[in-house]
Order: C-alpha cells, then sequence, then structure tokens
C-alpha cells in the first residue's frame, strides 16, 4: 500500500502566487488533515476533513482552502503565497469516525518556499 | 495554541543508554499518542495510550500516562543510533490531535 501520497515533494513559489497541495490517502480513512510544521513550532492544524463533503478549520487557516475532493484526496490550496507561509507541509489520515481516537498517517511532506 | 508540550527540547545519550522524554497536557484527554519523525520524513506513529490506561508497552517503548498530573513519559531502553530522531506527543480529546513542539534525541555510537 502506498498510504498518504502528497504532490508535490519541493516547491518555490514568488509572492502573490497560488498552487495546489495534493493528498490521496489508499486506506480508505475517513477523516484528513493538513498540518504545516515550522522550526520550533512543531506541527499546526490548518484544516481537517472529518469525512468526506466536509471540511474545519483548524489552528491556523487564514490563507488557505481546502477541498475535500472524494473519500480518498483533500487538497490545500493557497490563493496569494505569501513569506509567511514557507514551511513544510504535512497531510494526515485516520481511520476514526470521532476524530481524535485513532492514530494518524502522515504522508512524507512538502517543503514549500515563498521568495 | 499547542496542547502538549514534551521536555526536554534536546536529548543526547550514547548507544545502549535509555532514553527518557515527557510529556505535558492542559486539559482532559481521550488518548495520547507519540510520533518519532526522522529528519526530512512525515512522522510515524509508535504507540496510543488511552486515559484509562496507566502503562503501555511496544518492543523497546514503554509508554506511562498519568492523568491526576497530566503527564505522559516515553521510554525508549538500550538505545540505538536509528533511534536517532524528533519524538512529538499527540493529545487527542477534543476532537483533533494536537501536537506538541518535540523531543530532539540524537543516539551516538
Amino acid at each position: 500500500n502506498a498510504g498518504v501520497t502528497q504532490t508535490p515533494k519541493f516547491q518555490v513559489l514568488k509572492t502573490g502566487q497560488s498552487m495546489t497541495l495534493q493528498c490521496a490517502q489508499d486506506m480508505n480513512h475517513n477523516s484528513m488533515y493538513w498540518y504545516r510544521q515550522d522550526p520550533g513550532m512543531g506541527l499546526r492544524l490548518i484544516y481537517y476533513s472529518a469525512s468526506e463533503g466536509t471540511t474545519d478549520k483548524g489552528e491556523v487557516p487564514n490563507g488557505y482552502n481546502v477541498s475535500r475532493l472524494n473519500k480518498r484526496e483533500f487538497s490545500l490550496r493557497l490563493e496569494s503565497a505569501a513569506p509567511s507561509q514557507t514551511s513544510v507541509y504535512f497531510c494526515a489520515s485516520s481511520q476514526a469516525g470521532q476524530v481524535g481516537n485513532e492514530k494518524l498517517f502522515f504522508g512524507s511532506g512538502t517543503q514549500l518556499s515563498v521568495l | 495554541s499547542q496542547q502538549g508540550e514534551e521536555d526536554p527540547q534536546a536529548l543526547s545519550i550514547q548507544e545502549g543508554e535509555n532514553a527518557t522524554m515527557n510529556c505535558s497536557y492542559k486539559t482532559s484527554i481521550n488518548n495520547l499518542q507519540w510520533y518519532r519523525q526522522n529528519s526530512g520524513r512525515g512522522l510515524v506513529h509508535l504507540i496510543l495510550i488511552r486515559s484509562n490506561e496507566r502503562e503501555k508497552h511496544s518492543g523497546r517503548l514503554r509508554v506511562t500516562l498519568d492523568t491526576s498530573k497530566k503527564s505522559s513519559s516515553l521510554l525508549i531502553t538500550a538505545s540505538r543510533a536509528a533511534d536517532t530522531a524528533s519524538y512529538f506527543c499527540a493529545t487527542g480529546g477534543s476532537y483533533i490531535p494536537t501536537f506538541g513542539r518535540g523531543t530532539s534525541l540524537i543516539v551516538h555510537p
């Protein structure tokens, strides 16, 4: 099994450009998440989707939008990238019907630099 | 804001020694999880302990949970160079797993 697949692995943007980070899981999980990881800050939740058709804001949603395209796919969009969005982005999924009670499976991350 | 906070921030030991890292949290939880992150990689789940459990083992890992003190510890016994990584605790209870800043462990051969 591939698990959680994120694309691209690396991306460099100029301020103001837009892009979409893709995430797909093949484990038939209900819940999917987007986190960002910055040095000294740990992982912070951007958005999550408890089930297909639902999305909710996390701790740091400003400047981002998400789409739960189907049960497998959960994309993260930056409409107008800013240098403050330079970070490593992780997608994760879990089986939980009740989010927070099951382990997360993570993708390998997208390293994004905004110049 | 982050629910769990790991301590110490960094830990450096020799191969064969035990490594202990701690996690403190602020509000009630349903479970607490520990994850490992190798440099440049995604996080990998190590162990989950539920709020009604006090101790759990998995191979060389031992996790304890003290809900009265709102704290957990992760013990790695007989450490190996391959254990070099960052370790994160994640608390569950408010519907969303919330991560701490992590402990960076270096195991010298």
